[in-house]
Formats: structure tokens, sequence, C-alpha cells
């Protein structure tokens, strides 16, 4: 079965500074990828999705993330973080497109002044 | 309304209680699904309906019972339910069923089993 990996629970940044959150996956193909963000007391929303192509992928507010498949790795990219994206953020997995998508434990990310 | 809404946004309840989580879906989308959200644990997925009918279960007890009455609306029935099934439930939808394409997320209802 595929599994997420995010080995940091909790990150602190300092705001303008770049952020990089890390996301494994095991799986013998590659999956469909996702990367989605929770603020307090709201669902999730989608970041940015890889499924095929140029592995460096933009996304909404400012994020990229790049498929490394040599690593199995889609490490989600911030070059300056903003107080506002304090928030807990997911990598996700799907086999393809009609398959269901499996999550990771999340990161928790910190932004100090 | 826009986006997918789900009511009550904030539920207490007893162990012999029965009580009824509400998911409304305003974007035309033809699959729906519930997980579960625990702290220090990966969302779980409960529950996927396509077309209203149910296409994946997650070996979820049948404390809890899914209920799509048409594409935009599903229930999560809840009945004799145990402390360890406090979380948020989170509510989904996308176009077509699986994870090819975005799922769209309500805010959840934050459940605590007294």
């Amino acid at each position: 079965a595929q599994s997420v990996t995010q080995p940091d629970i909790h990150i602190t940044v300092s705001e303008g500074a770049s952020l990089e959150l890390r996301c494994n996956y095991s799986y013998g193909a590659t999956p469909y990828l996702f990367w989605y963000v929770q603020s307090p007391g709201q669902g999730l929303q989608l970041l940015l999705k890889y499924f095929s192509g140029d592995t460096l992928v933009q996304g909404i507010k400012g994020f990229e993330a790049e498929f490394k498949r040599s690593q199995s790795s889609f490490n989600l990219r911030k070059p300056s973080v903003h107080w506002s994206d304090a928030a807990e953020y997911f990598c996700a997995v799907a086999l393809s497109g009609y398959s269901t998508l499996t999550f990771g434990k999340g990161t928790m990310l910190l932004v100090s002044p | 309304e826009t986006g997918v809404t789900q009511t009550p946004r904030h539920l207490v309840m007893g162990m012999t209680n029965k009580k009824s989580l509400k998911c409304e879906q305003h974007l035309g989308h033809n699959a729906m699904y519930w997980y579960k959200q625990s702290a220090k644990k990966p969302l779980e997925l409960m529950f996927v309906y396509s077309l209203e009918e149910r296409v994946e279960n997650n070996s979820v007890p049948s404390r809890f019972s899914p209920e799509c009455p048409n594409s935009s609306h599903l229930f999560l029935h809840l009945h004799t339910l145990q402390p360890e099934d406090s979380a948020l439930y989170l509510c989904a939808s996308s176009q077509d069923p699986g994870g090819g394409g975005e799922q769209f997320f309500g805010p959840g209802t934050r459940l605590t089993v007294l």
C-alpha cells in the first residue's frame, strides 16, 4: 500500500525567510501528488498538484513544489514566508486519477516575527 | 452559499445519543467524501460516494452510517459513539471520484463524545 511521510511535525520559520516542507512517498510508480493547507478552524485547501510533465509545479499563494523521482519526494517551497502562511500543511498521493487520496500526518508551520 | 458547507460546526454528544452531520456542496460535483481527522494521525477516508452510490467504505464501524440522498447532499448519522470517535469530521467533494481531480473540503464538524 502506498504511504506518505512528512518527517517534520512542526517547523518554525522567521517571517521573510524561505521555507521547505518535506514529503516522501512510498509507491512503485509515480503517483499523483498534492499539497493541501489547513488554516485553524478551516477545511483543507489545495495549494498545488503534480500529475506529469514539468517537475517544478507552481501553486497558489506563491508556493511551488518539485517532484524528484529518484528521491520519491515532493517538497513544498516558498521563497519568503508571510505570517499568514502559519497553518498545517498536508502532502497527499493518489495512485491514479480514479483512486482515493492518502494523506501524510501533516506539518505545522509556525511563523515568528 | 458557495463551495462545501457543513453543519453543525461543533457538536457535543453523549455516548447514547443519535445525531447527524450534514454536508452540502454547491459545485455541481459528482463525488462526495467523509474524512475523520484526529490529532497526530493522518486524515482517514471513511466513505466515498459517486453519483449517490457508495463506492468505498474503509472498514468504518457500523455506529457511523452515511447517507447520500442526491449528489449535492451527504449525511453522516451517528449513534452510540465512543469517546475515541471525538475528532474533526471533514466532508469533501470532487468532480469525479478519486484523487486525480482536486477535492474541495468543507470547514468540518468538531465532534466531542462524552
